[in-house]
């Protein structure tokens, strides 16, 4: 079955550790997105990419970096810039139609 | 920014009909989309709007009125299944531009 897969489903950072979370698709899909959702607020666009090798930045990319080295790859990093970490992560992905589709996402917590 | 608003919560109960409101900014309106979110767990895609009108699948259905920046989310014969938060999205023509609502909360009672 075509998806997309985060993992971990839990991960809990320590102050001063960069955390990374995986996301991977096998839609072939070229567009990959990370959203933040805290409760009470809509998701927030952290950095999105068009094609391999290529993002953007979204709304609230401070504290966070990415990478998009294969298409079915778009891994996030939590740095330690990142002050208020605590969040459920979700990527996405979309096709032409720009429907998105999101894995099951990661809930951060900070020890 | 584009601010969505839709209602946080709202209670009903099974076999009982629903209708969940959908506030957004008109300018640069390129489509709209509802999905529904159990909680901690992947939003699911119900329903996309891109013309004014109804669009129904099954128990769902979705509506937009594109001049008055509104659209709804119709839940009909409701089962304990659908409680969940619904949550509504609009996409603007700036590329990668989602705006999500914060969700509305549906509580499906017996």
């Amino acid at each position: 079955d075509g998806g997309i897969t985060q993992s971990p489903k839990y991960l809990f950072r320590k102050e001063g550790q960069n955390v990374t979370l995986s996301c991977e698709q096998n839609l072939n899909h070229d567009a990959m997105y990370w959203y933040r959702q805290d409760p009470g607020q809509g998701l927030r666009l952290i950095y999105y990419s068009q094609i391999v090798n290529d993002f953007q930045k979204g709304d609230i990319a401070e504290g966070y970096s990415v990478s998009r080295e294969k298409k079915e790859s778009f891994p996030l990093t939590v740095t330690s810039a990142q002050k208020n970490p605590t969040a459920f992560y979700l990527c996405a992905s979309s096709d032409p139609n720009e429907k998105l589709f999101f894995g099951s996402g990661t809930q951060l917590s900070v020890l | 920014g584009q601010n969505i608003d839709q209602p946080t919560e709202m209670t009903a109960t099974e076999g009982a009909i629903v209708q969940i409101n959908c506030t957004y900014q008109t300018s640069g309106f390129n489509g709209l989309f509802w999905y529904q979110q159990h909680a901690g767990e992947a939003p699911t895609f119900l329903s996309y709007n891109v013309l004014d009108g109804l669009e129904e699948k099954g128990r769902f259905s979705s509506f937009l009125s594109r001049s008055k920046g509104y659209s709804y989310l119709l839940l009909k014969e409701l089962q304990m299944k659908d409680s969940a938060s619904y949550l509504c999205a609009v996409r603007y023509f700036s590329w990668g531009k989602f705006q999500f609502g914060a969700g509305t909360q549906v509580v499906v009672t017996p």
